[in-house]
């Protein structure tokens, strides 16, 4: 079956310090992967897309790899803020229609 | 640009009542999404549409569960009768086209209790 995985424990950090989450999906072969951030009471909020042939991208603060031999992208936050609190999905579709979330990462970045 | 609208923002309800969730998606997006968020299993796709057409369904649980999309500009999510399960937060995204490349935009969603 398709699933798509995210550390469930939440990633507590030091304000300055890099985050890194974590996303690893299997039967999936998507073309590309999208990142969401969701804050409580919410809906999600597109931050970043990655296609297969990027490897690498970067906006801002935030980077992300995306390694398909792996199956497995990794999503990091430079320099983090407490700010940057808040829960992060990735999503990727196999259909090219609709996209399918991870449960998400809760992150806390403490002063 | 107002976003996507839902409402209501908080429902709740007895088992057995009917629940009408909501939805406006944002002007001139042609693809409309359904989800559900619980803790246990996260946001799952239940329907999606594009151009009002529904296109992909089989995220929808049950007979219970039904959506419908009448014209560009309103969607609605029908549970009858309503069960404890059905409570989540339920969230509606449009897109502009009809990629998956193409950014999703969630609306603030519809917290759902059903005592």
């Amino acid at each position: 079956s398709q699933k798509i995985e995210q550390n469930s424990e939440a990633l507590n950090i030091q304000e300055g310090k890099t985050a890194t989450l974590t996303c690893n999906y299997t039967n999936y072969s998507p073309a590309y992967l999208q990142w969401y951030r969701q804050d409580p009471g919410r809906g999600p909020v597109f931050l970043l897309l990655i296609r297969e042939n990027e490897k690498e991208k970067r906006k801002e603060r935030l980077k992300v790899t995306f390694d398909t031999t792996l199956k497995q992208s990794l999503f990091h936050i430079t320099a983090s803020q407490p700010a940057d609190s808040a829960t992060y999905l990735c999503a990727l579709s196999n259909s090219g229609y609709a996209l399918n979330f991870g449960k998400g990462t809760s992150l806390l970045v403490t002063p | 640009d107002a976003g996507v609208i839902q409402s209501p923002r908080h429902e709740v309800t007895e088992m057995g009542q009917e629940v009408t969730l909501r939805c406006k998606p944002i002007s001139g997006h042609n693809s409309l999404f359904w989800y559900r968020q619980t803790m246990m299993r996260g946001l799952e796709l239940l329907i999606y549409f594009n151009n009002n057409v529904p296109i992909d369904d089989s995220g929808m649980p049950e007979d219970r569960f039904s959506a419908k999309m009448p014209n560009a500009s309103f969607s609605t999510l029908k549970i009858q009768p309503s069960e404890p399960r059905d409570s989540a937060v339920y969230f509606c995204a449009s897109r502009p086209g009809q990629g998956s490349t193409d950014t999703q935009y969630f609306g603030p969603g519809t917290r759902l209790t059903v005592l």
